[in-house]
């Protein structure tokens, strides 16, 4: 069976500090890779989805940036945090031959 | 206008009682929908796909109607567990998904 892995858990960073969140899916080969976030009492925001390794397409313009190194591994960095960057992050995959998502358990961040 | 639109509730509902959820979408040309569950401080979790003739999982009910552009769930016998927010999904373009921001469900011993 297919199972997602996200970490860290919960991160609390300062203004400013980079960011890196790592994804990786297991049992499945080929996956779409999703990262979305959302905001305290608010929806998922889709961020970056990809199609295939090294394939990225960014929906909202910001600071954030997504990589694919490998087929099962999905990265999410930044330069410099800002406050607005707190959030829940939440990976997804889909099999790419039906729509359904599956989350991993995502990443609590706090930019103090 | 948003994609998709959910009542935020909150419904506080006894045990084993019945309760309905709506949410509208506004893309006529979306081809896939769901209900996903999220519980406090989790992830979201595929509850069950919507399909046009409508379609049942135990005690959960779910219909779409294309022409009123409409989505429902229904839970029928009210459990503790149920407790949680239900998010209405529909299909945009390139394999993307648009969530509502959920309706919350208490259910009350």
């Amino acid at each position: 069976s297919q199972t997602i892995h996200q970490w860290p858990a919960t991160l609390v960073q300062p203004v400013g500090s980079p960011l890196s969140l790592e994804c990786t899916v297991e049992g499945t080969s080929n996956p779409n890779l999703y990262w979305y976030r959302q905001a305290a009492g608010r929806g998922l925001q889709l961020l970056f989805y990809s199609v295939g390794i090294g394939q990225i397409s960014s929906e909202v313009p910001q600071n954030l940036s997504a990589s694919r190194p490998q087929d099962r591994q999905f990265i999410l960095s930044s330069k410099k945090l800002l406050l607005s960057d707190s959030g829940f992050y939440l990976c997804a995959w889909s099999p790419g031959t039906s729509y359904e998502q599956y989350f991993g358990p995502g990443t609590r961040l706090t930019v103090t | 206008r948003k994609e998709v639109e959910q009542d935020p509730g909150p419904f506080n509902v006894p045990e084993g009682a019945t309760v309905a959820f709506n949410c509208t979408y506004s893309n006529s040309a979306s081809q896939s929908f769901f209900w996903y569950r999220q519980d406090c401080r989790k992830e979201p979790k595929l509850l069950m796909s919507v399909y046009s003739s409508g379609n049942e999982d135990g005690r959960f009910t779910a219909q779409l109607n294309r022409a009123s552009q409409y989505i429902s769930l229904l839970i029928r016998d009210s459990k503790l567990s149920d407790s949680a927010t239900y998010l209405c999904v529909v299909t945009g373009g390139a394999n993307n998904l648009f969530f509502g921001t959920g309706t919350r469900l208490t259910v009350i011993p």
